[in-house]
């Protein structure tokens, strides 16, 4: 299995501001992906990201609120932008194992304000 | 894409088995179940799949039906740790994973 670690943990972010999301893996990994989890609800998957290509998005998620980078096989961004507090969610970075499982980062906690 | 139905909720005394049920009847003959966990306020969490063969792991066994179409994860001595939401999910084209409900599984002293 993979260790990830993402950065920040937590933050709380002024409306109209945006944050970026780090996701840092242990191994060099093809496909990682990302969510996002709403208050009580359950996880939603906002996007794929693969090395050396753009990111695929979900319906619903478009790359100008939520830009992704994917520089390397080892690591990646999410920018939350221009936020406003409906996206109050904790968002989580996965990584794609050699059985197709999925294994998860902590999770970034972001409350906007 | 095959969808499941898990019980909302479900006890379980400490030290038991829990027994967690999956409905997948729409289930294809080439998906995979997976079976995940989240505990509170922490990413979710791995635990085993399986296509049609039973199967265990350190945490828990997969046991599937003859016909596919409903699976049972079994946590063979619950403890306190394992109070948790856990996620059955059929893998997806493009290795999407789609996330219900989950059953929220209480072990209880």
């Amino acid at each position: 299995s993979a260790v990830i670690s993402q950065k920040p943990s937590r933050d709380i972010c002024q409306r109209g501001t945006s944050l970026t999301i780090q996701c840092q893996v242990d191994s060099q990994v093809t496909m990682m992906f990302w969510y996002r989890q709403q208050p009580g609800q359950s996880l939603t998957l906002i996007a794929t990201a693969n090395q050396g290509s753009e990111a695929t998005y979900e319906s619903g998620f478009v790359i100008d609120k939520f830009p992704i980078s994917r520089p390397n096989l080892t690591f990646s961004t999410l920018t939350v932008s221009n936020m406003s507090p409906e996206d109050s969610s904790i968002y989580l970075c996965s990584v794609q194992g050699s059985h197709y499982e999925q294994y998860f980062g902590p999770g970034t906690r972001l409350t906007v304000t | 894409d095959a969808k499941t139905t898990q019980p909302p909720s479900m006890d379980c005394a400490e030290g038991r088995a829990a027994n967690l049920p999956c409905n997948h009847s729409t289930i294809s003959g080439n998906e995979y179940v997976y079976w995940y966990r989240q505990i509170h306020s922490q990413g979710p969490q791995y635990i085993i799949h399986g296509l049609k063969n039973n199967e265990t792991n350190e945490m828990a066994s997969l046991i599937i039906t003859e016909d596919r179409k409903s699976s049972t994860l079994i946590l063979p001595h619950a403890t306190l740790r394992d109070t948790a939401v856990y996620y059955c999910i059929v893998r997806v084209e493009g290795n999407k994973l789609v996330f219900g409900a989950g059953t929220i599984l209480r072990v209880k002293s």
